[in-house]
């Protein structure tokens, strides 16, 4: 089972941030935060991950709270481009062998 | 990130027939081969995993002399569906592994059966 929980569904306005929150409150030391996103018929693409620093590339933001029970995902200007679902996952960093488990994820629409 | 390419992108076969799906990592070893399905409306479930050179390891539920898998190289592993019936429409997806690296997607395989 996922050891996350996302809202099922957000709308945000195209140009605007999209903050996309995500509740794992079991989440072991060694478990990182992973995000992927995927577009309709398209396989899951990675956006970011973290371990308990903030972190930020081209595409988003991720934010940890300090407890490392939440993070908020944050798409700085959204565009129609982004409407998908976006999937929250923890597990082990680089570990070998270990698969992805999704759970729903939030389905995003990014509107005009 | 890491080049991953699955084909056919879509097939549609007749029930009885089998078809064969292809995932290659085009610029790393992939030691680990990870396949998912994903029904309409629903996430991704992992179906097995396979490491090079070794027998596949199936999920509960999943019929390993339906779903043929071969790793027989770390830059390609095949998903062959076997014997395929309407209830396995679906979208599979492959995920290969490095060693000490992430696991990367396949751009998914939507097969129809009719």
């Amino acid at each position: 089972d996922a050891k996350t929980t996302q809202p099922t569904s957000m709308d945000c306005a195209e140009g605007r941030a999209a903050n996309l929150p995500c509740n794992h409150s079991t989440i072991s030391g060694n478990e990182y935060v992973y995000w992927y996103r995927q577009i309709h018929s398209q396989g899951p693409q990675y956006i970011i991950h973290g371990l308990k620093n903030n972190e930020t590339n081209e595409m988003a933001s991720l934010i940890i709270t300090e407890d490392r029970k939440s993070s908020t995902l944050i798409l700085p200007h959204a565009t129609l481009r982004d409407t998908a679902v976006y999937y929250c996952i923890v597990r082990p960093g680089v570990h070998y062998g270990q698969n992805f488990v999704f759970g729903p994820g939030t389905r995003l629409s990014v509107l005009p | 990130g890491a080049v991953v390419s699955q084909h056919p992108s879509w097939v549609i076969c007749k029930s009885g027939t089998s078809v064969k799906i292809e995932c290659r990592s085009l610029d790393f070893q992939a030691t680990t081969m990870f396949w998912y399905r994903q029904f309409p409306k629903q996430s991704l479930m992992l179906m097995a995993t396979s490491n090079e050179g070794s027998k596949a390891t199936y999920e509960q539920g999943v019929e390993k002399d339906k779903f043929l898998i071969n790793h027989a190289s770390l830059t390609l592993s095949t998903l062959t569906v076997t014997s395929a019936h309407p209830e396995d429409s679906s979208f599979y997806i492959c995920s290969p592994q490095g060693q000490n690296t992430e696991a990367f997607f396949g751009q998914g395989t939507r097969l129809t059966v009719v």
